[in-house]
């Protein structure tokens, strides 16, 4: 069972360049989700989806676009990266019963 | 607006000893869920234990239980014979239950602990 697949694990970025960071989930979950890792600030929530078709704005959103055409997949976009996205980015889905969120690995992103 | 506090950024534990993680909440909800997760230096997120608020009980999972005081909205972590492997970070979050006013975790800054031999 692969869980949640995040792709790429590393990367560094011009800035102004766009990237997309992919994510896919094979548990059948409803809910997924993008947060941003950085030191002293936590998991921050950037853009969230309850189901697919409909996604919602998280506490940092400004910078990211998602997309959740189905139930697996739930990429984040950054149009035109700046130096302050770098951080690690990780997707993660949830289980209606639990509320456990399941994560990826990870993105670390670097924006120079 | 609901948050989540962690006031110890690091903490340090002799091998074989107790620590206790704090963990603070604020919220106007009457139903939700805490959680502690744990992050080795491999980053991967690691659920480590979970407490609905209705149940009194405290939740325990072997060498890990909490000390859930939903009045004083306080959810402390202990870890019992620490060991090596426990070193990583810690975070403590917070959800409503599906559908309701959060449907998402929101996460403390987290609490760095370090266990010496």
């Amino acid at each position: 069972i692969a869980g949640i697949t995040q792709a790429p694990t590393s990367q560094i970025l011009a800035a102004g360049r766009r990237m997309t960071l992919r994510c896919t989930q094979d548990m059948r979950h409803n809910a997924m989700y993008w947060y941003r890792q950085d030191l002293g600030l936590g998991l921050r929530l950037i853009h969230y989806s309850n189901t697919a078709g409909t996604t919602g704005k998280g506490e940092v959103p400004d910078g990211y676009s998602v997309s959740r055409a189905n139930t697996d997949d739930f990429p984040l976009t950054l149009a035109s990266a700046v130096p302050s996205q770098t951080s690690v980015y990780f997707c993660a889905s949830s289980d209606r019963q639990s509320g456990e969120l399941f994560f990826g690995e990870g993105s670390r992103l670097t924006v120079l | 607006a609901q948050t989540v506090t962690q006031s110890q950024p690091e903490m340090s534990v002799q091998e074989a000893e107790t620590v206790t993680l704090s963990c603070t909440y604020d919220t106007s909800e009457s139903d939700y869920y805490l959680f502690w997760y744990k992050q080795p230096p491999s980053r991967q997120m690691i659920l480590v234990i979970r407490q609905e608020a209705y149940k009194q009980q405290n939740a325990t999972e072997n060498r890990f239980s909490v000390n859930f005081q939903k009045a004083a909205k306080s959810f402390s972590l202990k870890i019992s014979d620490s060991q090596l492997g426990d070193a990583a970070m810690y975070f403590c979050a917070y959800r409503t239950p599906y559908g309701g006013a959060t449907n998402k975790l929101i996460f403390g800054t987290g609490t760095l602990l370090a266990v010496q031999p």
